[in-house]
């Protein structure tokens, strides 16, 4: 009963470096999601991905990145780390066939960029 | 523009006491809503949902929440709480055409803390 697996769980990365953080469900769900987390600010949404081979970006895109690579693997790339990227990534999955269904998360990617 | 707001950012209670989380929303329709749980070092579990029908809905882990349309308020409520329940809670709500549980926003979070 995986659910949502994020890797890595944690992560450091020196200002500039490149860095892809993977997810993959195994619910069969349609959307994905990644998400960062910051304190006080609660969780605030980066891309999305409706099925496989669309992306949307969500409220804070820029300086990331997406593929969904199937129905299963969604995964968030940062191509030149900032400090100001350092936070707790989270994944998330959902089934669209109401849209009162939930999304389901991850345990979170935690990256620190020096 | 939609928006969900926590009001208390950390809010502290006696173990055995009652709770209530407070969630405010700004939607021109009705509201998708959604309370989430966050142990430390976890991600999100949904605690409970609401959409349409009864304004109490009951949700997991002995939690319920209801909906006031005439206060825009969807707080979240537990009897008598446990140690165990000290996490942080977030209220996240969706709405419109492609909205409902798609397009999420979420407060900033309630930490919770329960003194033994």
């Amino acid at each position: 009963n995986a659910g949502v697996t994020q890797t890595p769980k944690f992560q450091v990365l020196k200002t500039g470096q490149s860095m892809t953080l993977q997810c993959a469900q195994d619910m069969n769900h349609n959307s994905m999601y990644w998400y960062r987390q910051d304190p006080g600010m609660g969780l605030r949404l980066i891309y999305y991905s409706a099925s496989e081979g669309t992306t949307d970006k969500g409220e804070v895109p820029n300086g990331y990145n997406v593929s969904r690579l199937n129905k299963r693997e969604f995964s968030l790339r940062l191509e030149s780390a900032a400090p100001s990227q350092t936070s707790v990534y989270f994944c998330a999955s959902r089934f669209d066939g109401t849209r009162n269904q939930p999304q389901h998360f991850g345990d979170g990617t935690r990256l620190s960029i020096l | 523009a939609q928006s969900v707001t926590q009001p208390d950012i950390h809010i502290t209670v006696s173990e055995g006491a009652s709770l209530e989380l407070r969630c405010n929303y700004s939607y021109g329709a009705t509201p998708y809503l959604f309370w989430y749980v966050q142990s430390p070092g976890q991600g999100l579990q949904l605690l409970l949902k609401y959409f349409s029908g009864d304004t109490l809905v009951q949700g997991i882990k002995g939690f319920e929440a209801e909906f006031k349309r005439s206060q825009s308020s969807f707080n979240l409520r537990k009897p008598s709480v446990h140690w165990s329940d000290a996490a942080e809670y977030f209220c996240a709500g969706g709405g419109g055409l492609t909205g409902g549980g798609n397009k999420l926003t979420f407060g900033t979070g309630t930490q919770l803390k329960v003194e033994l």
